[in-house]
């Protein structure tokens, strides 16, 4: 069965500081992965997807199959970063998430 | 731009009582899935329906039941409620099955909560 493991519950960094959410899955198929957010009091969103190869809000992650792992970076946080991050496997037609990970940019 | 809309945005029920949720998808889309989140607990997949029939089916109890109507809105019934049903509930919607014509994005609705005493 898939799953999608994402280790950390909570991540504060300063304002400017590197960021790197964990993700690892586990999948016989080929994967296809996704990051989604939800900023607070906001709808849970799609930040990027690694089909993609692509940078948002300058985020990346890159898909290592050998790790089985989808972590996402961005080198100088902000403080509207701060949300809830969500590692996400597709499956055929559905996705299967991760518990997120709480990131908190303090200036 | 248009949403997915969720209606109630909150319920509360009683143990064996039932519940309905209703989600309005964005115009155009066909697919419409519905997930469950407990507290501090990831989204679970429960359902989904692309153009009006099941093409996907989760962790959903045999308690519950949805549809997806003419309009391609969707229903999700819940009955005999049980206090683990208490959860955020996620409606979304893609255009198209995702993994098929689908660019593979969800487009969610801001949720139901639903408390059940």
């Amino acid at each position: 069965a898939q799953r999608v493991t994402q280790p950390e519950k909570l991540l504060s960094v300063f304002k400017g500081a590197p960021v790197e959410l964990k993700c690892n899955y586990s999948y016989s198929g080929s994967p296809e992965l996704f990051w989604y957010v939800q900023y607070s009091r906001q709808r849970l969103q799609l930040l990027l997807r690694h089909i993609s190869r692509e940078s948002i809000k300058g985020f990346t992650a890159d898909l290592n199959k050998g790790e089985t792992s989808f972590h996402l970076k961005k080198p100088f946080a902000q403080e509207e970063d701060s949300a809830m991050y969500y590692c996400a496997l597709r499956r055929y037609s559905t996705l299967t998430f991760g518990k997120g990970t709480m990131l908190l940019v303090s200036p | 731009a248009a949403g997915v809309i969720q209606s109630p945005r909150h319920l509360i029920k009683e143990k064996r009582e039932t519940a309905t949720l209703k989600c309005y998808p964005i115009p155009r889309h066909d697919t419409v899935y519905w997930y469950q989140q407990g507290p501090g607990q990831d989204p679970q997949f429960l359902i989904s329906f692309y153009e009006k029939m099941q093409s996907d089916k989760g962790s959903i109890p045999d308690r519950f039941s949805a549809q997806q109507f003419s309009d391609y809105h969707s229903e999700l019934n819940m009955s005999s409620l049980e206090l683990g049903d208490s959860a955020l509930y996620f409606c979304a919607s893609s255009l198209g099955l995702m993994g098929t014509t689908s660019t593979g994005e969800l487009f969610f609705g801001e949720g139901s909560r639903l408390t059940v005493l």
